[in-house]
């Protein structure tokens, strides 16, 4: 089916380790977005893509870097993981830069910082 | 700026019983109001959405108006089942297009 790909599905990581949590889509979509989700604060942007080549901070951007490595994939690296970063993460896309647009989620990948 | 105020949950129904989860939010210029639903272990979908003031969204059942007046655009559902019982965002798309503010979400439990 098409749609928005992450993996791993479940991470546990020892503080201070890294790792990089894989995204892909196969919808042509432009745009793709990895977010934050915890628990009673919804979603937060981390780093955005707004077309192939380009990527920029959203809400909370620190500790983690991002890489578009085509049109398809987009990456979000932990380098050195921390506790405050356990959360369930998800990327989505969309296909256009308008307003009517919404997105497509992936089904996430929960992080464990122990 | 720009925020997103939902109902705080959980919001518990029985089954075929009518359902609202209020939604308000504040935002500089014309939004795009959306909302999504996420069911347990899932990403989350999108529901619904409304571009411009008055318009109706609908989607299986459930339905929002954009209200400019009242800055609100309240999900309603005629008669609820036990498969809706989820995590209902609210969200909005404003100015360049590419930073969405979600609500906080309101978990919805309905009983057989």
């Amino acid at each position: 089916n098409a749609g928005v790909t992450q993996t791993p599905k479940f991470q546990v990581l020892k503080t201070g380790q890294s790792m990089t949590l894989q995204c892909a889509q196969d919808m042509n979509h432009n745009s793709m977005y990895w977010y934050r989700q915890d628990p009673g604060m919804g979603l937060r942007l981390i780093y955005y893509s707004a077309s192939e080549g380009t990527t920029d901070k959203g809400e909370v951007p620190n500790g983690y870097n991002v890489s578009r490595l085509n049109k398809r994939e987009f990456s979000l690296r932990l380098e050195s993981a921390a506790p405050s970063q356990t959360s369930v993460y998800f990327c989505a896309s969309r296909t256009g830069q308008g307003l009517d647009y919404g997105y497509t989620f992936g089904s996430g990948t929960r992080l464990t910082v122990v | 700026g720009n925020s997103v105020t939902q109902m705080e949950g959980p919001v518990t129904l029985s089954e075929e019983a009518f359902l609202t989860i209020n939604c308000t939010y504040t935002a500089t210029g014309y939004p795009s109001l959306f909302w999504y639903v996420q069911y347990p272990g899932e990403g989350l979908q999108l529901l619904l959405k409304a571009t411009k003031a008055d318009d109706k969204g609908s989607n299986k059942g459930f339905e929002a108006t954009y209200r400019k007046e009242t800055t609100s655009f309240h999900l309603e559902k005629g008669s609820v089942q036990v498969s809706d019982s989820a995590v209902y965002f609210c969200a909005l798309i404003v100015g360049g297009g590419f930073k969405t503010i979600f609500g906080a979400g309101t978990r919805l439990f309905v009983k057989a």
